[in-house]
């Protein structure tokens, strides 16, 4: 099993369209997960943390569920805007603050 | 509030040139991060920095070498320029070991080696 996984898609869905990513992860003992954003060519930007059983920010929801180690993000009444490719983000069990990028989700929203 | 800066933004090189990009934060940040990203594909990390004056290869450290001689700046060193080394290059910060931390990126360095 990798230890962070995610629907690569490309997941393509009309504008005002709601769509939810999965994410899986392998180290039971996680505790902290974020969600980044990354356009393309562009640096990956910090779009939710993820602590207890979830958190909304707006149109996005992440929820957490570690009983059976899935993290999922929710975008509401999706936007052009929102095209970019999504990636699950798990910190590794150690004392460098080491990240596992998941290989990412690609959204296109279209008109 | 300027955050984590890479300088600078785009780069080509001749084949065995070297370079050093560079990398600053204004957070306070104890831990530094290089990655580099080719097309297509997810980022790799090449070095990384707990503190000033400590310093550890990630998965991909050939060809490179880094320094942190303060807790601002972490520049990345390529002394023999390969075209392998063709990439961006994605300079992150994170506050501390607590893993509820994220780390902030900086826009990176597009680099090309002809």
């Amino acid at each position: 099993r990798k230890e962070v996984e995610q629907d690569p898609g490309p997941f393509n869905v009309p504008e005002g369209a709601t769509v939810a990513f999965n994410c899986t992860y392998s180290n039971s003992a996680s505790q902290s997960f974020f969600w980044y954003r990354q356009d393309c060519r562009k640096e990956p930007k910090l779009l939710m943390s993820v602590y207890s059983s979830g958190n909304e920010d707006g149109r996005f929801t992440a929820q957490l569920n570690r009983a059976s180690q899935y993290i999922s993000l929710l975008i509401r009444d999706s936007k052009l805007s929102d095209s970019a490719t999504y990636l699950c983000v798990v910190p590794r069990p150690s004392n460098t603050g080491k990240l596992i990028f998941g290989q990412g989700t690609t959204l296109q929203v279209k008109p | 509030n300027a955050g984590v800066t890479q300088t600078p933004k785009f780069r080509i090189l001749k084949i065995g040139q070297s370079m050093t990009l560079q990398c600053t934060q204004d957070m306070n940040h104890n831990y530094m991060y290089w990655y580099r990203q080719d097309p297509g594909m997810g980022l790799k990390l090449i070095y990384y920095s707990v503190g000033a004056g400590i310093t550890d290869k990630g998965e991909v450290p050939n060809g490179y070498n880094v320094s942190r001689s303060t807790t601002e700046d972490f520049p990345l060193r390529l002394e023999l320029a390969a075209p392998s080394q063709t990439s961006v290059y994605f300079c992150a910060s994170k506050r501390d070991r607590q893993s509820n931390q994220p780390q902030h990126f900086g826009d990176g360095t597009r680099l090309s080696i002809l």
